[in-house]
């Protein structure tokens, strides 16, 4: 059965410095997500991209956050700088179009910021 | 905006005996609703979801939820509890309306525990 991917599981990093984190969704899904879950808390939703460009983003995703499909197959945030407070699970998602479509999601990667 | 509550942090239950997960949602419209579950060190993986027409939905490892419009609930349910199925349960819901709008709002999770 296909399911999405990401790597790396974890990653450490040191403040200020810049994160990318790696998913390659399912491949016949046109609709790609990121979101987080800090420790404890809810499942937090923070952009949608589709047709090679964002389609909602959160209050969450401000101008230090990036997203990039670089290929036919990876789909990437970038964290320009990292804070302490983006220590989190990052879990991507995909979708096949409508949104009545399931999103299936990635086991996530684990982000430290130290 | 859309929100979820799921008002148990945590659900305890022997094993055999039926299970229920709660869950309340509020949309501006006609909500699209779904369960997740997340096993410890793993993604979130779906289990149902409700769209439209039956109430009752059924989904995977037997199982299922029920659509209240009335009460705004969609409860997650099963007749006989495993020890495998102790795991964090997610409700989530999108609103139907908002044209373009797919994210998710997730409630903040209710971890099952099943005692053999």
């Amino acid at each position: 059965e296909p399911e999405v991917t990401q790597t790396p599981s974890h990653q450490v990093t040191q403040m200020g410095q810049e994160v990318i984190l790696r998913c390659v969704p399912i491949s016949n899904h046109l609709y790609f997500y990121w979101y987080r879950q800090i420790l404890g808390q809810k499942v937090e939703f923070l952009v949608s991209f589709y047709n090679n460009e964002i389609s909602e983003k959160s209050e969450i995703f401000d101008d230090q956050f990036s997203v990039e499909r670089p290929d036919g197959s990876n789909f990437t945030l970038k964290i320009r700088s990292t804070k302490l407070e983006d220590s989190a699970m990052y879990f991507c998602a995909s979708s096949e179009g409508s949104r009545t479509d399931t999103q299936y999601f990635g086991p996530g990667t684990r982000l430290t910021v130290l | 905006a859309q929100s979820v509550a799921q008002p148990e942090d945590q659900v305890n239950v022997a094993e055999g005996n039926p299970l229920t997960v709660k869950c309340t949602y509020s949309v501006s419209g006609n909500p699209y609703l779904f369960w997740y579950v997340q096993y410890p060190n793993r993604g979130l993986q779906f289990l149902l979801k409700y769209i439209t027409g039956d109430n009752l939905v059924k989904g995977s490892y037997g199982f299922e939820a029920e659509f209240n419009k009335s009460q705004t609930s969609f409860h997650l349910k099963k007749p006989s509890a495993l020890v495998s199925d102790s795991a964090l349960y997610f409700c989530a819901v999108r609103d139907k309306t908002g044209a373009g709008s797919y994210q998710l709002t997730f409630g903040k999770g209710t971890k099952l525990s099943v005692i053999p």
